[in-house]
This record gives C-alpha cells, structure tokens and sequence, in this order.
C-alpha cells in the first residue's frame, strides 16, 4: 500500500510562530514530493515541491526532506491568519500515480 | 487564463441516474486527472489521461469512465450513480508527475 500519513491536526499556532507541518510516507521508491494549500470550499493549490534531500526555501515556506527516513515537512514562518488552511502533502509514486495526505487543517490565531 | 475549468459546480443526482462532469484546461498539459475528496480520506485518483486518446485507470475507477476528447478536455462520467459516490470531485492537470498538478474549482455531487 503507497500510504501518505499527516497528522489530521488541527494544529493552531499565533501570529507570527512558526508552524510546523509533518507527513511521512511509505514508498521509498518515491522521488518527488509537494506541498498543497486547500482553503475551505476550495480546490488545492501548489506551493512547495522538493526532489532532493535537505531544505528548499520559498519566501516564507521551507520544505525539508529526508528520505531515509521517508519523512517530509513544511515550515512556514511568521505566520499570518491567511495561511489558516489544510496543507495536503502528496508524493509522487509512479508515474501519474501522485498520492495525497489526508491533510492537517492549520489555524493561525491573530 | 482559465486555467483548469471544471462544470458543474454543484450536481444533485437520485440513485441510478447518469450524468457527466466536464473539465477543460487551456494551460497546453499533457496529462489530466480526475480525483474524488472524502473527509478523512484525502484526495484518491480514479483515473488520468497520460496524452490525448490514452486513458488509464487510479485507485479507485469502480463506477466511473472518462474520456479524453482532445488535448483540451477530459470528462468523467457515472452511469448509474450511487450513494457512495457523494463526494467533491476535482480535475486537474500536469506538464508532467514532477511538475505538481494545476487543479479546477471542483464539483460538488451528491446522490440521494
């Protein structure tokens, strides 16, 4: 089974912190990972994407990977309330085979 | 630029009837998708188009066909729609797998 686990959250953090959002996944054949925005009624939205293990800033986003332990994350610092979402993780595992992460529904207080 | 453009938004269907959601991208992909979003259950493929004239089966087609008209469009439809079915499905689109997929605004179906 070519699972991809998130903590479903919600994770709630004030203005301004770091937010920190975790998904593991269990192909390690897997190659390439990414990071989607879903706001609430809406469709997901590409923010991230990392092939390589180590870190890939983006502004105010960081997605880091590791795949000997098949883990990737997202950091999202000074966060404002506009980034209150879900964020899907979802990993590449074949060729038009992209699975999705259950999402973790972040909540960003002012 | 459109992007993704999916119809109908919202789609009341009773058990047993037929209907058809259509897609189109104008972003000149290759590949096109169709997925279905449960709560808890994240999004899960039910089928893609690789080219135009190809088609292939996702994780989940049971129920479901497609048809991909032209590069532009790619449909999915249900021939006899069931309960199980009641979902928030989304089409989406990709220059390729590493490229990460443009999606529409979706449509939400339910049976009754």
């Amino acid at each position: 089974q070519k699972e991809v686990e998130q903590n479903s959250g919600p994770l709630s953090v004030p203005e301004g912190a770091i937010a920190s959002l975790n998904c593991t996944y269990s192909d390690r054949g897997s190659q390439s990972f990414f990071w989607y925005r879903q706001y609430s009624g809406k469709s997901p939205e590409l923010i991230m994407f990392i092939y390589s293990n180590g870190d890939k800033e983006d502004g105010r986003f960081t997605a880091q990977l590791n795949k000997a332990s098949q883990y990737v994350s997202l950091l999202i610092r000074d966060s404002q309330p506009s980034d209150s979402a879900t964020y899907l993780c979802a990993v590449n595992v074949d060729l038009n085979d992209m699975r999705f992460g259950a999402g973790t529904r972040l909540t960003v207080k002012p | 630029n459109a992007g993704v453009t999916q119809t109908p938004k919202f789609q009341v269907l009773k058990t047993g009837q037929s209907m058809t959601l259509q897609c189109a991208q104008d972003m000149n992909h290759n590949s096109m998708y169709w997925y279905r979003q449960d709560p808890g259950m994240g999004l899960r493929l039910i089928y893609y188009s690789a080219s135009e004239g190809t088609t292939d089966k996702g994780e989940v087609p049971n129920g479901y066909n497609v048809s991909r008209l032209n590069k532009r469009e790619f449909s999915l439809r249900l021939e006899s729609a069931a309960p199980s079915q009641t979902s928030v499905y989304f089409c989406a689109g990709s220059m390729g797998s590493d490229y990460g997929y443009t999606f529409g605004s979706g449509t939400r179906l339910t049976v009754v």
